[in-house]
């Protein structure tokens, strides 16, 4: 099946500092990706929706200024988490949608903010 | 990466029993998840099942997990059509990477 990929996949940062998370889809173009967190043992929570080409659409709740998203290419969107604090540890799944409704999820990246 | 599959779509009858199966590749998985995804929605944890269980029940649902075969499968009991909606296993392998299938579209015929 197609592969999505995400980088890195543990990163450790001090409080303050921003971190960028990639996803990128590595035999197929999506149009669609998605960045997922996940808090222990919960469900996955859609952050948001992000089209090529277009502003990503957030879901309520979730600050766009601090978890800034840039899907430049049918391949590649990133996260980056700004001045990142402790209460944002967590594990960011992406995923890649076609347009027959599949969806390819990366491995997910664990996030430990000090 | 893992390999986790599951076939594309199912059709039930309102009423009936659906069963979604799942394959998965990486014998020391740790934990093996089912998710429901609705329109427009995100992932809902449905339930999960550690590795060296066989079977779980959680009212209408029961997972049952056969290691050898590395096989998984959801069963919804009495379906409903707001069981309609895309399901996916997962898999948890690994430092906490969880590998997920393509997702299962399930339709419930009223």
């Amino acid at each position: 099946g197609a592969v999505v990929s995400q980088h890195p996949s543990r990163v450790i940062c001090k409080s303050g500092t921003s971190v960028k998370i990639e996803c990128r889809s590595l035999d197929f173009q999506a149009t669609t990706m998605f960045w997922y967190r996940q808090f222990p043992k919960q469900s996955l929570m859609l952050m948001a929706t992000s089209n090529e080409g277009s502003k990503a659409t957030y879901e309520q709740g979730v600050e766009k200024d601090k978890f800034l998203i840039n899907h430049a290419s049918l391949t590649l969107s990133t996260l980056t988490v700004t001045s990142a604090h402790p209460e944002d540890s967590s594990f960011y799944i992406c995923s890649a949608r076609l347009a027959s409704d599949e969806q390819f999820f990366g491995p997910g990246t664990r996030l430990t903010v000090l | 990466g893992e390999d986790v599959e599951q076939s594309l779509f199912l059709s039930v009858r309102e009423g009936d029993s659906s069963v979604i199966n799942c394959t998965y590749t990486d014998s020391s998985s740790t934990y093996l998840y089912w998710y429901k995804q609705e329109p427009g929605a995100g992932l809902q944890l449905l339930t999960y099942i550690f590795s060296n269980m066989d079977m779980k029940q959680d009212q209408r649902l029961t997972v049952l997990l056969n290691k050898k075969d590395k096989h998984l499968s959801l069963r919804i009991a009495d379906t409903q059509t707001g069981d309609s909606a895309i399901y996916f296993c997962a898999e948890m392998a690994g430092a906490n990477n969880l590998f997920f299938g393509t997702g299962t579209r399930l339709t419930v015929i009223p």
